[in-house]
């Protein structure tokens, strides 16, 4: 199975700033099959980004995917208090598909 | 608006059985594969297993196979999780989600979750 590795772990950042979130694939990843999420605490993952680079509906600009292959990045341009959270990449190019651990993205 | 909700989740000794359910609402169920996808709290996400929209394909994480069985019943726009034998590693929030078009495929809709703990 194809292991998803999330980096920085935690990224401590202010509103306002440019945060750049990295999914590294161990395998190339099909078609580009690869999705972001955002979760807040206690509530359940929400979609923000499906084949690497669309935004799904009523996701805000800011919010950007890119990459291909083995190396992905989401982007957010300018934070906004309600970014903070944590943001994790899935890949579905390939069986079965699987979830990377996550980045925490903490208010500085 | 597109809906799941959860529930069937609680406390069961290990080796217990408990049976998960999710009703949908807000879209045509017959159109979609549907998944289970769990998550420990505080960690990440794990698929743990999907069905075709008519029931006649099932998948599952290896970590599961031959306890857990998935199944669906259109006629109640509802998707189950019966789990047996469980372990202290089942143990999470268990979601249900709808794959966006294909069987491998993003979740555009999750539900709350429900939770599953595993005690003696």
């Amino acid at each position: 199975e194809i292991v998803l590795t999330q980096s920085p772990g935690t990224l401590s950042l202010s509103p306002g700033e440019r945060a750049t979130l990295s999914c590294r694939a161990s395998q190339s990843v099909r078609s580009n099959h690869l999705a972001w999420y955002q979760q807040k605490p206690g509530q359940a993952p929400r979609r923000l980004m499906f084949g690497a680079s669309v935004r799904a509906t009523g996701i805000p600009d800011r919010f950007s995917g890119s990459g291909s292959g083995t190396d992905f990045t989401l982007t957010i341009s300018r934070l906004e208090p309600e970014d903070f959270a944590v943001y994790y990449c899935q890949q579905y190019g390939s069986s079965p598909t699987t979830f990377g651990q996550g980045t925490r993205l903490e208010i500085k | 608006e597109a809906q799941l909700v959860e529930s069937g989740g609680g406390l069961v000794q290990p080796g217990g059985s408990l049976r998960l359910s999710c009703a949908a609402s807000g879209f045509i169920f017959t159109d979609y594969w549907m998944s289970w996808v769990r998550q420990v709290p505080g960690k990440g996400l794990e698929w743990v297993a999907n069905i075709k929209k008519d029931g006649s394909e099932i998948d599952y994480v290896d970590s599961v196979k031959g306890r857990f069985t998935i199944s669906r019943d259109n006629a109640k726009n509802s998707l189950y999780l019966e789990m047996n034998n469980v372990r202290a590693e089942d143990a999470a929030v268990y979601y249900c989600a709808r794959p966006q078009l294909l069987r491998e495929d993003a979740f555009d809709i999750w539900g709350q979750g429900t939770m599953v703990t595993v005690s003696s």
